[in-house]
Formats: C-alpha cells, structure tokens, sequence
C-alpha cells in the first residue's frame, strides 16, 4: 500500500488560509468517508485535528475544516496562527481494512 | 481515560528482535483497537497493525507480515509488539495508538519508543 500523496510543504502569512491536499486511491480515500488527519510539533505525538472527513475532535478549534471530493482529502486552516507551524499528516481507512497514512505536510508560517 | 505508556528506547543489532510495549490501563472499556505505528527518522508515518479489543485478532500491512506479533495481556492492560529480523531500516520511533470502538480515528497516543537498529 503506497503512502497517501501530499505536498512536502505549505507556508502562508498569519491569518491567511491553507489548504493541505491529500491524495490517494478509489481503494483508499474513495472508498469510505473515513480520514482523518493528525497534526505532529517536533518531538511530539501526533494529535488528531480532524475524523470522518470533516470532523472535530472536541477540543480542536474550528479554523480547522476537512473535506473530500473523490480520490482527494484536503484540511483547511483557516487564520493561520503561529502554534499551526506543524507537521500534518493525513490517513485513511481501506478497502481491505488496513490505514495508509500520507507523506505528510509540513505547514510554515511566514 | 486510557493513557498509553510506553517501554523505553531500545538498540538492537541487525537481525535481533525487540519487544515494546504499551501500558494502557482500562482499554477494554469501553473497547479499544490498538494501533501501532512508526515513524522513521525525519519520515511519515506508517500503519503497522492493529489489535482488536478481546486480543484474539490482528490485522497487520503486509509488509510486517511474518516478521510483527501484535499480543496482549490482560492482568496487566498491556499491549506488545514483536518485530523480529531487525534491519537499519527499522529504526524508528514507534507509537502505540487508540482507536475507541469502530471510530476510524486514532484520538490516544503513546509517547513512542525510539527503537535503534545498529551494529
């Protein structure tokens, strides 16, 4: 199972909006609404910032959304803030009932 | 609420095998996957497996089949992973992680266990 396709890197200006794509298969992301996407601070665990697509954890602000539209998942932060300066990783539930997680983002703020 | 504590680094020469394990007291309930998951250095992460609630099934990503044992024990809430045939390429650090119920997310993490593998 080939890793999810996401962009190395995404910067933007605080209280800008981005938006992190993630890409995978018909086998994957296609399959079911089940995606989620963790956000990792260097040293740290992964936190999970969004489930079922557009899903928030409690807890997790709402500058946080997620989305699907066919093969590809994308996570909107909008406002960005310094504390969003972090690694984002997306992941999926498959057909064979085994996760793929993406290559990860790593998110900048200017 | 389940906090998962894991066992402490580890190094390893090519071709031993280790054993980390995950503490995650009252994870039966309500019932709980456990995920496990590693991340090498500077990398993603990768799924490795998973261990359902009543510990009598897991699920592994074929490419740890043969070489991981996902197992439990339940006098001690403790979860443990397996990984035999040790290569540089499994130096990573490993988390184990909480899926409550059927939710499809993984809402609880260890704070991983750096596995070296080096001659």
């Amino acid at each position: 199972q080939s890793a999810l396709t996401q962009p190395a890197s995404v910067s933007g200006s605080p209280g800008q909006p981005i938006t992190i794509s993630c890409t995978g298969t018909s086998s994957d992301i296609g399959f079911y609404n089940y995606v989620s996407w963790y956000q990792q601070h260097p040293g740290k665990a992964p936190k999970v910032i969004m489930y079922n697509v557009n899903n928030r954890p409690s807890g997790v602000s709402d500058r946080f959304s997620g989305s699907k539209s066919g093969n590809t998942a994308s996570l909107t932060i909008s406002g960005l803030q310094g504390d969003d300066e972090a690694d984002y990783f997306c992941a999926s539930h498959t057909a064979i009932s085994t996760y793929v997680f993406g290559s990860g983002t790593r998110v900048i703020v200017l | 609420q389940v906090q998962l504590e894991q066992s402490g680094a580890e190094v390893k020469q090519p071709g031993a095998s280790v054993r980390v394990s995950c503490k995650a007291p009252g994870y039966n309930f309500p019932p709980s996957h456990i995920h496990w998951v590693r991340q090498a250095p500077g990398r993603g992460l990768e799924w490795m497996g998973v261990i359902k609630p009543n510990g009598d099934f897991t699920r592994l990503a074929q490419k740890f089949q043969g070489r991981v044992s996902m197992t439990r024990d339940t006098s001690t809430d403790t979860l443990y992973l397996d990984l035999r045939s040790l290569n540089s390429e499994d130096t990573a650090i490993y988390y184990c992680a909480r899926e409550l119920g059927e939710t499809k997310k993984f809402d609880q993490w260890g704070q991983g266990t750096l596995v070296t593998v080096s001659s």
